[in-house]
């Protein structure tokens, strides 16, 4: 079974500063994967995804993400914050065998300084 | 296009009484809809796996007479929560798979459950 963790709960950064939010999965093959992000009581909104081809993928937003399949990574990146990116940031990872399920990480909570 | 709407966004309920939350694909059809749970400041967990005019495919541990799934049509699922407790109460989020076979999922606004 797939799992993802993303080893940072919390993380405050200073406006126009740049970020890195770091997503770790385990799967046995090459998984689907995600990033969304959540405003406060909203839905999920989808950033970015990568399913085989270029390993820096660009999103929504001026976010990019870069899959490294010898760290088992899919970090976040954006370089320069914005007070609107404030958010709450999941990765997930979808299984190629089994439809589109997908596992979420515990999620990040971004606070951005003025 | 691809949007999942949800229906109610809020409501609240006394314990006992059951609770039905709709998913509706308004722009296309899904023949697969996934119904994740998230309590507060926590990730989302799937609950279960809907598919269009079958039986829903419950994850361990979730009651599948406390939450009835029907995906009754390609553009509506429906949660209920049967005699709804206040440890149901929680973010309730649908998610439908991408008719043009991207991978993705389109999600819905949630719906929050607050059992009294």
């Amino acid at each position: 079974a797939q799992s993802v963790t993303q080893p940072d709960i919390h993380i405050t950064v200073s406006e126009g500063a740049s970020l890195e939010l770091r997503c770790n999965y385990s799967y046995g093959a090459t998984p689907y994967l995600f990033w969304y992000v959540q405003s406060p009581g909203q839905g999920l909104q989808l950033l970015l995804k990568y399913f085989s081809g270029d390993t820096l993928v660009q999103g929504i937003k001026g976010f990019e993400a870069e899959f490294k399949r010898s760290q088992s990574s899919f970090n976040l990146r954006k370089p320069s914050v914005h007070w609107s990116d404030a958010a709450e940031y999941f990765c997930a990872v979808g299984a190629r065998n089994a439809g589109n399920m997908l596992t979420f990480g515990g999620g990040t909570r971004l606070m951005v300084k003025p | 296009g691809a949007v999942v709407s949800q229906h109610p966004s809020w409501v609240i309920c006394k314990s006992g009484t059951s609770v039905k939350i709709e998913c509706r694909s308004l722009d296309f059809q899904a023949t697969t809809m996934f119904w994740y749970r998230q309590f507060p400041k926590q990730s989302l967990m799937l609950m279960a796996t809907s598919n269009e005019g079958s039986k829903a495919t419950y994850e361990q541990g979730v009651e599948k007479d406390k939450f009835l799934i029907n995906h009754a049509s390609l553009t509506l699922s429906t949660l209920t929560v049967t005699s709804a407790h206040p440890e149901d109460s929680s973010f309730y989020i649908c998610s439908a798979d991408s008719p043009w076979a991207t991978g993705e999922l389109f999600f819905g606004e949630g719906s929050r459950l607050t059992v009294l």
